[in-house]
């Protein structure tokens, strides 16, 4: 089945102590990305990646850092979690050719992090 | 630069009643738009997308949307809604000149009274 895995998905972790949320895709797409949720927010992009050893900033990115070792995973670092970290993260990834327009993106389950 | 607002917070309305969730986007090109739906403690699914060719787009469950650009907008309708409908709603549009990044309304949370 074509999907996008996160894990974990809760985490609870204390300030300070870094963490890593794991995103891995099976569709051999180039474009990945990372997202968190926060009430009244929306969805805003943290860091993406077009492809192996590409990665940008996206729109929230302090506090976190990305890594494109592999072409189908995306792993997500919190160096140093602080507790306005916490929040409900989404991985997606989608193709580049043809174009994310006519395929869409494809969402993982999402990982609930609270950092107390 | 390319944005969405969705106009509306919370929307609540019975079931067998339309549903209307609304969207505005900004662009200064023809823009790609979608409509994704969060369930509670789920992931988001895409329920349909434009993408220049017609106007009126018919995506998954009943729901369609129609893209009018004198209006910039391209609000999301369904005919009768069911009980399986109550969730949140983004109204997403892919920034320009950055290939393959959403940008995500803040969200309109779908309520359904039975």
């Amino acid at each position: 089945e074509a999907q996008v895995t996160q894990n974990p998905r809760y985490l609870i972790t204390v300030t300070g102590k870094k963490l890593t949320v794991t995103c891995s895709q099976n569709m051999n797409h180039e474009y990945m990305s990372w997202y968190r949720q926060d009430p009244g927010l929306g969805l805003r992009q943290i860091y993406y990646s077009m492809n192996v050893e590409v990665t940008d900033k996206g729109d929230v990115p302090e506090g976190y850092k990305v890594s494109r070792k592999e072409k189908r995973n995306f792993p997500l670092i919190l160096e140093s979690p602080s507790p306005n970290q916490t929040s409900l993260y989404f991985c997606a990834s989608s193709p580049l050719s043809p174009t994310p327009e006519r395929d869409g993106y494809t969402f993982g389950s999402g990982t609930r992090l609270t950092v107390v | 630069a390319q944005s969405v607002t969705q106009l509306d917070s919370h929307v609540s309305v019975s079931e067998g009643t339309p549903v209307l969730l609304r969207c505005n986007y900004s662009s200064s090109y023809s823009p790609s738009l979608f409509w994704y739906v969060q369930h509670p403690n789920k992931g988001l699914q895409l329920l349909l997308k434009y993408t220049s060719a017609a106007t009126l787009v018919k995506g998954i469950n009943g729901f369609e949307a129609e893209f009018k650009k004198s209006e910039t907008s391209f609000h999301l309708t369904k005919p009768s809604a069911h009980m399986s409908d109550a969730a949140e709603y983004f109204c997403v549009v892919i920034r320009g000149g950055s290939q393959g990044n959403l940008i995500f309304g803040k969200g309109t949370k779908l309520s359904v009274k039975p």
